[in-house]
């Protein structure tokens, strides 16, 4: 089936620690997004690829970082800078940066 | 700057009761607006959307969303609610032309659905 696989579904952090959300999508799209979602709050753009090797910061990048090596694979890392990490992750993909987006079920991150 | 306002929180309907889940934008140009539907711990699926034409559009499970400029609304509607409904609810705005990246979401609206 096609589609757009997070994991893992929990993530516990420890202090200081970096943790890296994975994103895996077949559906041959070239734009792949990362959001965070806090309750109350919607979602928030962290980061953004149109195309494999590139990649821009969207509202709230920072504490982030992101690689596109792959078509297929768009991971983020929460660094230890992120001092609030604890919320919902979601990752989307999209045919390009004009088309709606497909997201995947998500990752929750909490700290320890 | 560009906002998506979602008034309600939270709303509680019984089941077989009409809904309407508001959305407000403040863009200075016509907008692509979309409906998005989350069900717990789950990602998002796509209701409906409205980039042109028919003001009024068809979406999937039952839904159907109304685009009006004067009001700068784009309000969800469902005539018969479902127990299966019960989700959170979000508008999200990208002014056309923009790209995806460029989208901006409502807070949400939770819905809850009395037997």
């Amino acid at each position: 089936d096609g589609g757009i696989t997070q994991s893992p579904k929990y993530l516990f952090r420890k202090e200081g620690q970096n943790v890296t959300l994975s994103c895996e999508q077949n559906l041959n799209h070239d734009a792949m997004y990362w959001y965070r979602q806090d309750p109350g709050q919607g979602l928030r753009l962290i980061y953004y690829s149109q195309i494999v090797n590139d990649f821009q910061k969207g509202d709230i990048a920072e504490g982030y970082s992101v690689s596109r090596e792959k078509k297929e694979s768009f991971p983020l890392t929460v660094t230890s800078a992120q001092k609030n990490p604890t919320a919902f992750y979601l990752c989307a993909s999209s045919w390009n940066s004009n088309e709606k987006l497909f997201f995947g079920s998500g990752t929750q991150l909490s700290v320890l | 700057a560009q906002s998506v306002t979602q008034p309600d929180i939270h709303i509680t309907v019984s089941e077989g009761a009409s809904l309407e889940l508001r959305c407000n934008y403040s863009y200075g140009a016509t907008p692509y607006l979309f409906w998005y539907v989350q069900s717990p711990g789950q990602g998002l699926q796509l209701l409906l959307k409205y980039f042109s034409g028919d003001t009024l559009v068809q979406g999937i499970k039952g839904f159907e969303a109304e685009f009006k400029r004067s009001q700068s609304s784009f309000n969800l509607r469902k005539p018969s609610v479902h127990w299966s409904d019960a989700a959170e609810y979000f508008c999200a705005v990208v002014l056309s032309g923009a790209g995806s990246y460029q989208l901006t979401f409502g807070k949400g609206t939770k819905l809850s659905v009395i037997p």
